[in-house]
């Protein structure tokens, strides 16, 4: 039962253009959508998140978009720059408490072309 | 300051034998995360702790696989006895556990392990 997909393995941009990376959830009880970046041989570091109250988040360069009714979230990364090359995780999170259950999706490796 | 810190970083066994993975979370961090990560399943929660109180561990794949928190400041993923198929980076995170907790977590490097 996988709550979080992304559906797209790999994904390949200029460097400059405009990246969007895609997760879409089946559950709508979560509280907070995350991202995060891996990079090889390291863990998993947080991007950005957003709450379920709202449908967009910036930070910089990345930007955040929730579509409830979708139960879609995308990751905009304008303009993609080389060092942006790595592994994109989308990650749902239940609840406020400290024990919230954090679930992730199975990632999606962006390469940023010359 | 320290982030979450893991051991081994890379550990090669043999189908049959004890496997011990540790993490020492962040200091002050009341959750403790287990994942593993592989190509086909991406990064699978395993089992995660509350104030040192298991809380969920319906992602443990099965009997073989156990986890422990003695104490705020230490962790342990056992499987025994391993298996090939348990081949995977495995990753201990902490969160802070404080109100209004978005879900960040802070994770270590990951312990790779290979069983032949």
């Amino acid at each position: 039962d996988q709550q979080v997909k992304q559906n797209s393995p790999s994904l390949s941009v200029q460097e400059g253009r405009i990246s969007i990376l895609n997760c879409d959830y089946t559950n709508s009880m979560f509280d907070y959508f995350l991202w995060y970046k891996k990079y090889p041989a390291e863990g998993p570091t947080f991007l950005i998140s957003i709450s379920s109250i709202k449908d967009k988040n910036e930070d910089g360069r990345f930007t955040v978009f929730l579509n409830k009714s979708a139960k879609h979230l995308s990751l905009h990364i304008v303009p993609s720059q080389p060092g942006d090359s790595a592994v994109y995780f989308c990650a749902i999170s239940r609840g406020y408490s400290s024990a919230s259950k954090i679930i992730f999706g199975s990632g999606t490796r962006l390469s940023i072309r010359p | 300051d320290a982030g979450v810190i893991q051991s081994p970083r890379h550990e090669v066994t043999e189908m049959g034998q004890e496997v011990t993975l540790r993490c020492k979370p962040i200091s002050g961090h009341n959750s403790l995360f287990w994942y593993r990560q592989t190509m086909m399943r991406g990064l699978e929660l395993l089992i995660y702790f509350n104030n040192n109180v298991p809380i969920d561990d319906s992602g443990m794949p099965e009997d073989r696989f156990s986890a422990k928190m003695p104490n705020a400041s230490f962790s342990t993923l056992k499987i025994q006895p391993s298996e090939p198929r348990d081949s995977a980076v495995y990753f201990c995170a902490s969160s802070p556990g404080t109100s209004g907790n978005t879900g960040e977590l802070f994770f270590g490097e990951g312990s790779r392990l290979t069983v032949l």
